[in-house]
């Protein structure tokens, strides 16, 4: 089965600096989601984004982060200037219809220091 | 107040025992995810339910909307079924997942 892959599988940066974090999904895939996971606690709803725009947000989603799909592929979460508490895991997870089930990528560790 | 709730929190079972898992949720949804969590921290989608009972091999989920509850079961349980369970509902108008604290399954030999 066609998996989603995420790059890279773990980053560590300074804190301030930016990271892009990719997700390639399957080509069918209509929704995006972005999910992170800090350490030791539950998965927590980033963002979703269908048809080139955010469709829905949560309150962490604040103006250090963005989305876009630059080629029509990949997806792209960027952080632009990381804080020591995004120090998560994120996960990507497209389907390719409202109601279809969700595939989740393997996940980006993400480390800042 | 947790939106989703999952007991219990951690499960040792021996193998070949069934083990069930339960999940309640306070909000209205469009469906219940299940989702293993592997000690890597990758994560499968295992079943996606509205309504009524799917089952996959040794696994088998239940969903009963009027009383907002949900049940994981595995039957023969395995060593490598030793996992972070963890349950989700999608309530929004837009696809996302809330989500459970999970519950860590081990299943010794």
């Amino acid at each position: 089965e066609p998996e989603v892959t995420q790059t890279p599988s773990h980053q560590v940066t300074q804190m301030g600096q930016e990271v892009i974090l990719r997700c390639v999904p399957i080509s069918n895939h209509l929704y995006f989601y972005w999910y992170r996971q800090i350490l030791g606690q539950k998965v927590e709803f980033l963002v979703s984004f269908y048809n080139n725009e955010i469709s829905e947000k949560s309150e962490i989603f604040d103006d250090q982060f963005s989305v876009e799909r630059p080629d029509g592929s990949n997806f792209t979460l960027k952080i632009r200037s990381t804080k020591l508490e995004d120090s998560a895991m994120y996960f990507c997870a497209p389907k390719a219809g409202r109601n279809s089930p969700l595939h989740f990528g393997n996940g980006t560790r993400l480390t800042v220091t | 107040k947790n939106e989703v709730e999952q007991s219990p929190q951690n499960l040792t079972a021996q193998e070949g025992e069934f083990i069930t898992i339960n999940c309640s949720y306070s909000v209205g949804i469009s469906a219940l995810h299940w989702l293993q969590q592997h000690p890597g921290g990758g994560i499968v989608s295992l079943f996606m339910l509205s309504s009524g009972k799917k089952k996959h091999g040794r696994l088998i989920a239940t969903i009963n909307i009027q009383e907002k509850h949900s049940s994981l079961h595995i039957t023969a349980s395995h060593p490598r079924d030793s996992a972070v369970y963890i349950c989700a509902v999608e309530g929004g108008s837009q696809g996302n997942l809330i989500f459970g604290k999970g519950t860590k399954l081990s299943v010794k030999p």
